[in-house]
């Protein structure tokens, strides 16, 4: 069946420094791919999307490559903020699929430290 | 902007009580769902509609029911709370629509943290 896979969190950087949040997945044909941002106290909101094979998604200076050989979408960021500290989902949909539905990795929490 | 809104962010309820969480949406939206977040766990989908009147079970609808009167609107009952429920309930609505990348973008709630005691 088709499942998503995150790294585990927590992660805690610095101010400034590099991000990179692992996603892998398994489905038969070809979906979509998605990074969604849940900041705390608030429902998740879309962080970014690709919907083909080395599509790159980007948003507020984070980015996303659709990885087929390596079936990944690992979320990279070059200088985080205190403000990017959040729970991020990585998610997949096919793309024939009657109402959207996602299936959503684990959540990866990310705390950025002053 | 699109607006998801639930209408407890927080519940405090009793094992055996009958628990309603409500949702609604303002973009006119076909297609609604039910999720629960655990810690560890990520999101799990407990039931989806795409219609008024029309539902089906997600992954883990066990002592879970919907309603969808309205199209605006998607009821999630818990006919009898258990402890084992206490979680964070997230509903979410998306548009079905030709555009296929548009129609897989969900809008959030702000979730409603029901324990059950």
């Amino acid at each position: 069946g088709n499942s998503v896979t995150q790294m585990e969190g927590p992660v805690t950087l610095s101010e400034e420094a590099f991000l990179t949040i692992n996603c892998t997945y398994t489905a038969t044909g070809y979906p979509s791919l998605f990074w969604y941002v849940q900041y705390p106290g608030e429902g998740l909101q879309l962080l970014l999307k690709a919907t083909k094979a080395d599509d790159k998604g980007s948003n507020k200076g984070f980015e996303a490559t659709y990885r087929k050989e390596t079936t990944s979408f690992h979320l990279e960021k070059g200088s985080v903020q205190v403000s990017d500290s959040a729970v991020y989902f990585c998610a997949l949909s096919k793309i024939y699929n009657q109402g959207g539905k996602l299936i959503f990795g684990q959540g990866t929490e990310l705390s950025v430290k002053p | 902007d699109v607006k998801v809104t639930q209408s407890s962010r927080y519940l405090v309820k009793r094992t055996g009580e009958k628990v309603f969480l409500e949702c609604v949406q303002d973009m006119d939206h076909e297609n609604m769902f039910w999720y629960r977040q655990d810690p560890g766990l990520g999101l799990r989908l407990i039931y989806f509609s795409y219609d008024v009147k029309m539902k089906e079970k997600g992954d883990i609808p066990e002592g879970y029911s919907v309603s969808r009167e309205k199209k605006e609107r998607f009821s999630l009952i818990l006919e009898s709370a258990s402890t084992n429920q206490t979680s964070m309930y997230l509903c979410a609505s998306s548009f079905e629509g030709s555009r296929v990348t548009a129609k897989n973008i969900q809008y959030f709630g702000a979730g409603t943290r029901l324990s059950v005691l």
